[in-house]
């Protein structure tokens, strides 16, 4: 039972690097989400996708761009790295987005930008 | 704006009982959750509240008042497992979860 699985798990990038941080989940849900956890704050909601082909901006989309061209990833983008964006990134999926539908995680990816 | 609004750090003894308080502003209202999450690890799901009252599932409990906006959850019979941090979540008008930074709970023997 794997649930959300995100790759990599640790990545150290130089300023100005490209990357793409993958997310897949097993559990055919429609709606997906990348978030970033910092410091002291609260997860924050970077871009998120209510079924296979859609995808919309969360409160902090600026510098990342995401795809799911397949119902079960999430591919979120860093077009060009900068040392604001090192943090912790989470992938969490949920069966519908209201009601009483919890979000499930994935493990998260460590991100580290020089 | 939204705001959530929990206590940074909380101490207390195995064994015993503790309550984190979770309080809230948000642009509507469409039910409240509670995630634990163990350092380095990701969040999971402990319970959802969309009416007021208590919610009760094992050693954990939690409570809702939409009137007041506040939350808590209630953690008894405490064991050093339960050292993590608990997240407050509320689906806003847009079901969009706004999160609070989350209160870490210290256990000590």
């Amino acid at each position: 039972n794997a649930g959300v699985t995100q790759t990599p798990k640790f990545r150290v990038l130089k300023t100005g690097q490209s990357m793409t941080l993958l997310c897949a989940q097993d559990m055919n849900h429609e709606y997906m989400y990348w978030y970033r956890q910092d410091p002291g704050m609260g997860l924050r909601l970077i871009h998120y996708s209510v079924g296979e082909g859609t995808t919309a901006k969360g409160e902090v989309p600026d510098g990342y761009n995401v795809s799911r061209l397949k119902k079960q990833n999430f591919l979120l983008g860093l077009e060009s790295a900068a040392p604001s964006q090192t943090s912790v990134y989470f992938c969490a999926s949920s069966r519908e987005g209201d009601g009483n539908q919890p979000q499930h995680f994935g493990d998260g990816t460590r991100l580290s930008i020089l | 704006g939204q705001n959530i609004d929990q206590p940074t750090e909380m101490t207390a003894t195995e064994g015993a009982i503790v309550q984190i308080n979770c309080t809230y502003q948000t642009s509507g209202f469409n039910g409240l959750f509670w995630y634990q999450q163990h350092a380095g690890e990701a969040p999971t799901f402990l319970s959802y509240n969309v009416l007021d009252g208590l919610e009760e599932k094992g050693r954990f409990s939690s409570f809702l008042s939409r009137s007041k906006g506040y939350s808590y959850l209630l953690l008894k019979e405490l064991q050093m497992k339960d050292s993590a941090s608990y997240l407050c979540a509320v689906l806003d008008s847009n079901y969009q979860l706004i999160w609070g930074a989350g209160t870490k709970l210290i256990i000590k023997p």
